[in-house]
């Protein structure tokens, strides 16, 4: 499967601290997007890498990509309570079924929870 | 406001009762998927549409049909819906299959 994994499961850290996720994948990638989840909600687009982009900021959003190890990483700066949420990775990569498409592919989450 | 909404947001429902989710968007993106999302499973894309009179089966199709007659609308069908597609529904659009995902706020499905 093409599916990205995150790592860790879950991370709780205190406001003001950075977080980091990881996110690995199997087969090459057209690129890689990170997205945001609050809790049932629907999930917000945060930063899309490229394949042969290696660092990509938003804000206090910092994205990383080897796709000699395929791997990315998420890196929140000075977190906020407001932070608490689930991160997913998502990676763009040409279907096994249709020829010709890509599908986009995502995988089970990192849960961040940021104290007060 | 530039925005993907689906009806209802909530459903409980009984077992072979036929559904639609509803799923519209308002930026004229060719593109629209739907997914599932389960606990320790993640997104599964359900279908997705290219474009108008276009659709594909995604990574769990099975149960469940889609149409696109329209740019803007995507319905899911569940013709015979059972427990186990009792999960948290996404629609989703964007101006390709690889770029950024606009999510709808989900319907929470409940087969009993």
């Amino acid at each position: 499967s093409q599916q990205g994994e995150e790592d860790p499961q879950a991370l709780s850290i205190q406001e003001g601290e950075n977080a980091t996720m990881n996110c690995s994948y199997k087969t090459s990638i057209n690129n890689l997007q990170w997205y945001r989840q609050n809790s049932g909600r629907g999930l917000v687009h945060l930063i899309l890498i490229r394949s042969n982009e290696r660092e990509k900021h938003s804000g206090r959003l910092r994205v990383t990509l080897d796709t000699s190890k395929k791997s990315s990483s998420l890196l929140i700066t000075a977190s906020r309570a407001a932070d608490t949420a689930s991160y997913f990775c998502a990676t763009d990569a040409w279907s096994l079924r249709a020829s010709g498409y890509s599908t986009l592919t995502f995988g089970k989450g990192t849960m961040l929870l940021v104290s007060p | 406001e530039a925005q993907v909404t689906q009806n209802p947001r909530y459903l409980i429902t009984v077992t072979g009762k036929k559904l639609t989710v509803t799923c519209s968007q308002n930026m004229n993106h060719e593109y629209m998927s739907w997914y599932r999302q389960d606990p320790g499973l993640g997104l599964r894309q359900i279908y997705y549409s290219m474009n108008v009179e276009v659709t594909d089966k995604g990574d769990v199709p099975e149960g469940y049909k889609v149409s696109r007659k329209e740019k803007r609308n995507f319905p899911l069908i569940l013709e015979s819906p059972s427990p186990n597609q009792t999960s948290l529904y996404f629609c989703a659009s964007s101006y390709g299959q690889s770029n950024e995902q606009y999510f709808g706020p989900g319907t929470r499905l409940t087969v009993t």
